[in-house]
């Protein structure tokens, strides 16, 4: 029963190249995030999404594309892809709930590590 | 802006010991929460422990506790009984009450010594 998963775990593709991933999780939760974390496990929020809706878009290139079709679900797209573009990505959910369960920290997904020849 | 600082690159402690980890944060906000995150060998993002700004008391989970001081922006963890399975990376991480962004701080790596 994993509450965030992602698809595929590693990645390894050439440069120039296009590539997805998947992210979905099944808390009920209504936002999600995706975020990058570098060689030097510094973590950089690049996209979230509340409801389908992108509330959050920081500078990222426009290589980057999210896209939301439901609130359990949010993917990645990467067109030409760069070598600075290899790190792993991180996948994440969260949902503020004041009253019992009480609830306001993300949960992450297992990452998935982009490599790029 | 808000900022989350970890001054400590890495940290080692002996097994069975006590250590702590530090974090400052920058805000002008009252309401918050803050977290720790351990992200083990294996990548995995595991939320350690969390608290809420307005709650003084500080928030202990088993042999994880923190020593929240409102005042002076400061969140650290401190992991007692030390053993092998806590060497990992530890991020402190922000988020405003009433908004969507987590900031995290540039994370303490810790090595448990056997």
């Amino acid at each position: 029963d994993t509450a965030v998963s992602q698809t595929p775990k590693y990645l390894v593709t050439q440069m120039g190249n296009d590539k997805s991933i998947k992210c979905e999780q099944n808390l009920g939760h209504d936002t999600m995030y995706w975020y990058k974390q570098d060689s030097k496990k510094f973590l950089k929020i690049m996209f979230s999404y509340n409801n389908k809706e992108l509330i959050i878009n920081e500078t990222v290139p426009n290589r980057f594309s999210p896209k939301s079709p439901d609130k359990a679900h949010l993917n990645l797209h990467i067109n030409s892809l760069e070598l600075g573009d290899s790190a792993v990505y991180f996948c994440a959910s969260s949902q503020v709930r004041r009253l019992a369960p009480v609830s306001y920290e993300q949960y992450f997904g297992p990452g998935t590590r982009l490599t790029v020849t | 802006a808000q900022t989350v600082t970890q001054s400590q690159p890495e940290m080692s402690v002996q097994e069975a010991e006590t250590v702590t980890l530090s974090c400052t944060y920058d805000t002008s906000e009252s309401d918050y929460y803050l977290f720790w995150y351990k992200q083990p060998p294996s990548r995995q993002m595991i939320l350690v422990i969390r608290q809420e700004a307005y709650k003084q008391q500080n928030a202990t989970e088993n042999r994880f506790s923190v020593n929240f001081q409102k005042a002076a922006k400061s969140f650290s963890l401190k992991i007692s009984d030390s053993q092998l399975g806590d060497a990992a990376m530890y991020f402190c991480a922000y988020r405003a009450s009433g908004t969507y962004k987590y900031i995290f701080g540039t994370g303490t790596r810790l090595k448990v010594l056997a």
